[in-house]
């Protein structure tokens, strides 16, 4: 079963646009939110995360946006570069279970210069 | 450098054969964790360990075995029973609530 489904799948963005990836979940349990990056050949790595009890957080040009009542949640990249090409993972655990967590399908983001 | 250090980076094996991957972690980490990668299917957990001689299976565990003897170490068996091997597997660690979890750098492996 699916708990966090994340769409698009691809995105293409041009240099210095907004970069938007979205995720819904199931489980009301869930109360951490992380986005990890991966670059080809690596493992991911924490790009930016959230809990619950507030709707939205802003690392840089890194912005999560949270809605508890829709169960979603987005990662918007302002001004976008070429370095930010990669694949963006959302995810999501419940805290009482650790590090235990469920990882959406994966978006594959290129910014084109 | 405090890191997970998983090897080797690639792996092939003949169908048939069991093999096993190597996880270490410095970072003094309670709980480790085993993660597969396929494309297009995000990444699902294969095992984890919250504390040393103990492991529960992820959504994934058939065909798999682990062990937890030491706390720097979390290696992963992909047997023969496991009818779809071929695959990035990563390894990762955290404190052992809700917080950061660090991925090692993966083993890409193969079967033929």
């Amino acid at each position: 079963q699916q708990q966090v489904k994340q769409s698009p799948q691809s995105l293409i963005v041009q240099k210095g646009g907004i970069s938007i990836i979205n995720c819904a979940y199931e489980n009301t349990a869930f109360d951490y939110f992380p986005w990890y990056q991966q670059f080809p050949g690596k493992g991911p790595a924490l790009l930016i995360a959230i809990r619950p009890d507030v709707s939205e957080k802003k690392e840089g040009r890194f912005t999560i946006s949270f809605n508890k009542s829709a169960k979603q949640f987005s990662l918007h990249i302002m001004d976008s570069q070429p370095g930010d090409s990669a694949t963006y993972f959302c995810a999501a655990s419940r805290e009482t279970s650790g590090s235990r967590l469920t990882f959406g399908e994966g978006t594959q983001l290129t910014v084109n210069p | 450098d405090g890191g997970i250090t998983q090897s080797p980076k690639y792996l092939f094996r003949k169908e048939g054969q069991n093999v096993t991957l190597s996880c270490e972690q410095n970072l003094n980490h309670d709980a480790m964790y085993w993660y597969r990668q396929d494309p297009g299917q995000g990444l699902r957990l294969i095992y984890y360990s919250q504390i040393v001689n103990d492991f529960q299976k992820g959504d994934i565990a058939e065909g798999y075995s682990v062990s937890r003897e030491k706390k720097e170490s979390f290696p992963l068996t992909v047997t023969s029973a496991q009818k779809n091997p071929t695959a990035f597997y990563l390894c990762a660690s955290s404190r052992t609530r809700g917080t950061e979890a660090f991925f090692g750098q993966g083993t890409r492996l193969t079967v033929v």
